[in-house]
């Protein structure tokens, strides 16, 4: 398996633009984390699907940001619009129910709003 | 409120010296464990992990965890660094039967050659 794949690597967009973050996930994982990574706050949990199921979505800063998960091998997140505030690196993992061997994350998007 | 604090926000080393990186956390109930490593410009990664057992925990490239439950601490060791150690450390905890996982702030490890 390719591990947790993630596109784009990099991102510059300009405010007010909208921005997709896309994940997929290890093949028969059943958990999907998107989680963001500054300096000032680490890593933070933004939302997690079990089964494509959207279960805990409380990290969501604000309705800017949504997420989805249409099948098993697929999610994004979304900002619309974007802020500078939001330029930070977002990590999606997934893992198997029992987190037996953690979680497994993407190479990362870091996102960069001028 | 529930958290997980590493003590440490950055650590500086040399080569060949001892290292311990401190985890605790404040979940009632019983948990799993995790520690993982960030290397620059790289995703994280699983260093080493307690779900039950023998509290000391041997995981990759040399390092080990002593889960001390009294304590409600996890702390990282290694007995002798090296230049290729330098990255940044992330303690995490699951709550057994809860689905997500919430990780410290991370320590940065530097280690000079």
């Amino acid at each position: 398996d390719a591990g947790v794949i993630q596109s784009p690597r990099h991102e510059v967009t300009e405010m007010g633009q909208e921005v997709t973050l896309r994940c997929k996930p290890i093949s028969g994982h059943d958990y999907l984390f998107w989680y963001r990574q500054t300096m000032m706050r680490g890593l933070e949990l933004l939302i997690y699907f079990n089964n494509n199921v959207p279960i805990d979505d409380s990290g969501m800063p604000e309705d800017r940001f949504s997420a989805k998960m249409p099948n098993a091998s697929f999610s994004t997140l979304k900002i619309q619009p974007s802020e500078p505030r939001d330029s930070a690196v977002y990590f999606c993992a997934s893992s198997l129910a029992g987190f037996s061997d953690g979680y497994t994350f993407g190479s990362g998007t870091r996102l960069t709003v001028v | 409120a529930q958290s997980v604090s590493q003590h440490n926000h950055h650590v500086i080393l040399s080569e060949a010296a001892s290292l311990e990186l401190g985890c605790n956390y404040s979940y009632g109930g019983t948990v799993n464990l995790f520690w993982y490593v960030q290397y620059p410009g790289q995703h994280l990664q699983l260093l080493l992990k307690y779900f039950s057992g023998d509290p000391l925990v041997k995981g990759i490239k040399g390092f080990e965890a002593e889960f001390i439950k009294s304590k409600f601490s996890f702390n990282l060791r290694k007995p002798s660094v090296q230049w290729s150690d330098t990255a940044e450390y992330f303690c995490a905890v699951n709550q057994v039967h809860n689905n997500d996982m919430r990780f410290g702030a991370g320590t940065r490890l530097t280690v000079k050659p």
